[in-house]
């Protein structure tokens, strides 16, 4: 099965919180991280936590690590239309990194 | 601080013949990844350079794939020959050797390649 896994999809209105969540497998990763992809483009990273926090909050992003389930979260607040993209979560259990699928986000006006 | 740049940004050619990418990274990156997204799909890692020694190849096709370093900076990809299997994009990543998360990776925008 895949290492990490995604919801592949979520929409909300403009205005809501978003959540997106993550599953990964390997706890030897020392940082969890959260990519922003738009079309046509490479990947951005958003933000990252260290895998000894519970917690990162950064402007409108917080991310949330639960290291017993292997469980990662990204919530957006305030989700603009600009932030319609493909969100994808990595972990680094070597030097490299390990995607997910991605989660098409998708905010309507 | 200029990005990674990638060329060309898109490539059509048809299957059996070869084709070639390429990719400067940042300035004093010594570690350079070689990425391939199939659509719908997340990246999966082809090749890692640490300067221009191969780090992990493990997961690079060597029977029609390959890829250089040679002065440790710019790197070229190579696909010959092409099957339709090869369509996706394939995107170029560096990191900084100190700093940061370390394991942080800066993305270039991608060559998206279509084999017919």
């Amino acid at each position: 099965g895949e290492d990490v896994e995604q919801s592949l999809f979520l929409s909300v209105r403009e205005g809501d919180s978003s959540v997106i969540n993550c599953t990964y497998t390997d706890s030897s990763s020392t940082y969890l991280y959260w990519y922003k992809q738009e079309p046509g483009a490479g990947l951005q990273l958003l933000t990252y936590i260290f895998s000894n926090m519970d917690m990162k909050q950064d402007q409108r992003l917080t991310v949330l690590l639960n290291k017993k389930d292997k469980h990662l979260s990204l919530r957006i607040a305030d989700t603009q239309t600009g932030d319609s993209a493909i969100y994808f979560c990595a972990e680094n259990p070597y030097s490299t990194l390990t995607f997910g699928k991605g989660t098409m986000l998708l905010v309507s006006p | 601080e200029a990005g990674v740049a990638q060329s060309p940004r898109y490539k059509i050619i048809e299957k059996r013949q070869s084709v070639a990418f390429w990719c400067n990274p940042i300035s004093g990156h010594a570690t350079l990844y070689w990425y391939q997204q199939i659509l719908g799909q997340g990246p999966k890692l082809l090749i890692q350079f640490q300067n221009n020694g191969v780090v992990d190849d493990s997961q690079l096709p060597k029977d029609r794939f390959s890829a250089e370093r040679l002065k440790g900076v710019d790197s070229t990809l190579k696909i010959q020959p092409a099957k339709l299997e090869d369509s996706a994009v394939y995107l170029c990543a560096s990191r900084p050797p100190t700093g940061g998360s370390y394991y942080e990776q800066y993305f270039g925008p991608g060559t998206r390649l279509t084999v017919t």
